[in-house]
Order: structure tokens, then sequence, then C-alpha cells
């Protein structure tokens, strides 16, 4: 199984920042990895597919890049409805997909 | 606009079943597979195996095989995820999703469409 390691688990920010998460596969999975915001008792929420496509409605501020192993999400110019979790989830090895353990994104 | 509503809470003790449903609309319930995702209280998000509500050909996590079931009714475009045998691990939301497009599928799977939610408090 494809394992999915995010970095860092937890992080501070403030509004206006830029912020950057890490998410790391076991194996090669080129670019099929996406991101989702999660935030408390609400849906997850798709950002990002295939490593930097950018869902329909998702803001500009919101970007990723990797392929491989590494990738990472960026979020420029952090507004308060940013603060969140974040996961990322590889979708290689079909059927089956796996999520990252998430990263949760808080105000400093 | 497409809508998965899904049912409410349930408390449930050891060793019994709960079976929950997600009733999709504004779209044709039978283009789309159906997936099925947990998460434990504090805890991350967990894939559990997908529904094809054409076909109802099924795939679960090898963890869940044998203790999920996943089936649909494709007269009022429900799917339902029963889980027996419960045990205070499987205190969790469960959440039904689906993917953009039809073409989404495979190594371009991704979930853009989501229940609410339905929490499983499993409890003596």
């Amino acid at each position: 199984d494809i394992q999915m390691t995010q970095s860092p688990s937890s992080l501070s920010a403030s509004v206006g920042d830029s912020v950057t998460i890490t998410c790391r596969a076991s194996q090669s999975i080129s670019s099929h990895l996406n991101w989702y915001q999660q935030r408390p008792g609400k849906a997850p929420k798709l950002l990002i597919y295939a490593a930097s496509n950018l869902e329909s409605g998702v803001p500009s501020r919101f970007s990723g890049s990797g392929s491989g192993t590494d990738f990472t999400l960026t979020i420029r110019s952090l507004q308060p409805e940013d603060f969140a979790t974040y996961y990322c989830q590889q979708s290689y090895s079909p059927p089956s997909i796996t999520f990252g353990q998430g990263t949760r994104l808080e105000i400093k | 606009q497409v809508q998965l509503v899904q049912s409410g809470a349930e408390v449930k003790r050891p060793g019994a079943s709960v079976k929950v449903s997600c009733k999709a609309s504004g779209y044709t319930f039978t283009s789309y597979d159906i997936h099925w995702v947990r998460q434990a209280p504090g805890q991350g998000l967990e894939w559990m195996g997908w529904l094809n509500p054409n076909s109802d050909n099924t795939g679960y996590v090898q963890k869940f095989q044998g203790r999920v079931t996943m089936t649909r009714n494709t007269s009022i475009s429900t799917a339902y995820m029963e889980v027996s045998s419960l045990r205070s691990e499987d205190t969790a939301v469960y959440y039904c999703a689906r993917p953009p497009r039809v073409e989404s599928k495979g190594r371009w799977l991704r979930l853009s469409y989501w229940g609410q939610g339905t929490l499983v408090t499993v409890s003596s």
C-alpha cells in the first residue's frame, strides 16, 4: 500500500502570510495527487487535483506542485477562512486511494 | 445542482449493525461511482471503498472486507453502506462522496461532491 506522509502536522500563521504544506508518497505516484481542505464539522472540499490543477471555484491563492514522491500545497495571503485542516490524497493505485494524516493550519 | 444527502446520526451497541444512506440528486445516479470515507473523532480521513450504482460492483479496503457492505437502490437514487459487528473503534463520521466527472476515475479519481456526513457512535 502507498503511504502518504504530510508535514508539518500542524502550523500557525497569521492572516496575510504564505504557507507551504508538504506531502510525501512512499513510492512514486507521478502526478496523481489531490489536496482537500476541511473546516471543523464540515465535509472535505477538493482544492487541487492532479498535483497542480485548481478545482473550479477555488481561489487562485491556492496552488499545488510536485510529482513523483514530493508534493506541496501553497497558500498565499492567508485569509481567515483558510484556517482549517488540509489533506493530500493519492489515486495512483486504483481502485484504492489513501489520504495523508492531515495538516492543521491555525491562526497565530 | 448535485447533492448527496445522508441519513441522520446513529447510536449503536457493540456488536450491532448500522446502515447509512446517501441520497443523490441533481444528476444521473447510475453514471458515477459512490465512495465512502470515514473520520474517527479528531482523526484523519479513511477511504473505505466504492460502489458502482450501475453495475452494483463494489470494492472494499481489505480491513473492512466481510464487515462492510455497500449497496444501492437505483429507483430512489440512494446508496447504502452497512457496517456489521460494530466496535468502539467504528465510532466516526461516515461520508459518501462522488467524483466531479465520469472520466474522473482510476488514477484520476478525486472526490468533489460530498454528503454532509453521518455520525455513528458505538457505545455500550
